[in-house]
């Protein structure tokens, strides 16, 4: 099946750094989308790309969906405290009937004050 | 504007008993719907998925089970809990299938 290899798996950083983690496939996706999960709660939606090249920011984080279809990248600006938790990139290629997505293990994010 | 629930928030039951996790979801009509459990090892794993009411997709065998009894509305069950059912639930709903939210999600301890 589809998988996708989604690194750093964990990066510590000092408040005000930015930060860059990437998500890659062994196949092609036609949406990208990026999750951050703050402890004990559910995924919150953060950004969503749907055409290869594709360049869209929400606040400080910016997410690109890869000219190859088979990568996406997430940058978050003048990380902050709140930053913290865990970030999943998932994949979905909706040929047919497909309605599931496809997640990464997740990058564990920690911000020293 | 959409919302999703998930009940109980919390659940420690014991090796044998059934379960019964609830979702429903709020100001939209016909969702996709799906169960997902999440391990101690952070990795999300689907285990059922709706595109209707009395639809299920199953997509890992095991001692689970899901119902959609209304249109807004999905259950996850289980006759007899293992030690290995422990985990964190996530219901999710998507209209286009090219997004996905999640639920605030419900924490199973098995004993």
């Amino acid at each position: 099946g589809q998988q996708l290899n989604q690194s750093p798996q964990s990066m510590f950083i000092q408040e005000g750094e930015d930060v860059s983690m990437n998500c890659t496939s062994s196949s092609i996706f036609n949406t990208w989308l990026w999750y951050k999960q703050d402890p004990g709660e559910g995924p919150v939606l953060l950004i969503a790309l749907y055409k290869a090249g594709e360049l869209t920011s929400n606040g400080r984080l910016t997410a690109q969906f890869g000219i190859t279809r088979k990568d996406s990248f997430l940058n978050i600006s003048a990380s902050i405290p709140s930053d913290v938790g865990i970030y999943f990139c998932a994949g979905l290629n909706s040929g047919g009937s497909n309605y599931k997505l496809t997640f990464g293990k997740g990058t564990l994010l920690t911000v020293n004050p | 504007s959409q919302t999703i629930h998930q009940w109980p928030a919390t659940l420690v039951q014991p090796v044998g008993s059934p379960l019964s996790l609830e979702c429903t979801v709020e100001g939209t009509s016909n969702p996709n719907l799906y169960w997902y459990r999440q391990a101690a090892g952070r990795g999300l794993q689907l285990l059922f998925y709706s595109v209707g009411i009395g639809q299920i997709s199953s997509e890992v065998p095991q001692n689970l089970s899901a119902s959609r009894p209304q249109d807004r509305q999905f259950i996850l069950s289980s006759k007899k809990l293992l030690l290995s059912d422990s985990g964190f639930y996530l219901c999710a709903w998507s209209v286009s299938v090219r997004k996905q939210y999640f639920g605030p999600g419900t924490r199973l301890t098995v004993t």
